[in-house]
C-alpha cells in the first residue's frame, strides 16, 4: 500500500460547483497535511496547512483532516475558471528530518 | 513571483551534454531541495541539503550531482542523462529541516534529454 494515495482524476466541473479532493494515507504519524495547487508549467504553491485533525477554512476553500479514517479532503466552493491546476496534497511526521510525502496529484477543470 | 527562483526555466541536451540547474532562494532558509516531477507519478525527492550539508540522497543515479555552495544557492549538474530522465526539476527551500516546516518551491525547469 502507497503511504499517500489520491484520487487520480482528472475531474471536469461546471462553474459554481462545489469540489471535494481526496486522499487517504497509511502512516498514522502524519500530523501535518497540507495542499498544494499547481498551474500548468508551474511549480507548485502552498494553499493550505492543517496540523493534526480538524477543519480550515480560507476564503472558498476548506481543508478537512479526519486522523481516524486516515483521510483529508479539500473543499471548493463556488468553483471557477481559475481553479483549474492540479491539486497535490502532502503530508509530513512530527521528528527531525522529517520530509513531506506527496500523493500524484489530481488536475481539475472548472468549465465556464 | 516566489521567492525561488531556477534557472533555466526550459533545457534541451543531449544525452553526452553537460550542463547546470541554478536555483536561488530569497527567502532565508537553511534547508533546500530537488526534486524530479515527472507524468503520472508523485513528486520524487531527490536530494536534501541543510545548512549546505547534504542530509539525503535518495538512491539518485551519479549523473545527476549537486551541490549547495551556501544556503542561497543550489545547483544540480547534469551529465550524460538518458532519455528518461526528461522531466521537472523543482527546487524548493523550508526555514529549516524538520517536521511541519512548510516548504516553498521555485517555478520549476523543464529538461528534455534528447
Amino acid at each position: 500500500q502507497k503511504e499517500v494515495e489520491q484520487d487520480p482524476g482528472p475531474l471536469s466541473v461546471p462553474e459554481g460547483a462545489i469540489v471535494s479532493l481526496n486522499c487517504t494515507y497509511s502512516n498514522s504519524a502524519f500530523q501535518y497535511f497540507m495542499w498544494y495547487r499547481q498551474y500548468s508549467r508551474k511549480g507548485p504553491e502552498l494553499l493550505m496547512y492543517t496540523y493534526s485533525s480538524g477543519n480550515k477554512e480560507d476564503g472558498r476553500f476548506t481543508a478537512q483532516v479526519d486522523k481516524s479514517s486516515k483521510y483529508i479532503s479539500l473543499f471548493i466552493r463556488d468553483s471557477q475558471p481559475s481553479d483549474s491546476a492540479t491539486y497535490l496534497c502532502a503530508m509530513s511526521y512530527t521528528g527531525a528530518n522529517s520530509k513531506l510525502t506527496f500523493g500524484k496529484g489530481i488536475t481539475l477543470s472548472v468549465r465556464p | 513571483e516566489t521567492g525561488v527562483t531556477q534557472t533555466p526555466r526550459h533545457l534541451v541536451m543531449g544525452m553526452t551534454n553537460k550542463k547546470s540547474l541554478k536555483c536561488e532562494q530569497h527567502l532565508g532558509h537553511n534547508a533546500m531541495y530537488w526534486y524530479k516531477q515527472s507524468a503520472k507519478k508523485p513528486l520524487e525527492l531527490m536530494f536534501v541539503y541543510s545548512l549546505e550539508e547534504r542530509v539525503e540522497n535518495n538512491s539518485v543515479p551519479s549523473r545527476f550531482s549537486p551541490e549547495c555552495p551556501n544556503s542561497s544557492h543550489l545547483f544540480l549538474h547534469l551529465h550524460t542523462l538518458q532519455p528518461e530522465d526528461s522531466a521537472l526539476y523543482l527546487c524548493a527551500s523550508s526555514q529549516e529541516l524538520n517536521s511541519g516546516n512548510t516548504i516553498y518551491f521555485g517555478e520549476g525547469s523543464w529538461l528534455t534529454v534528447v
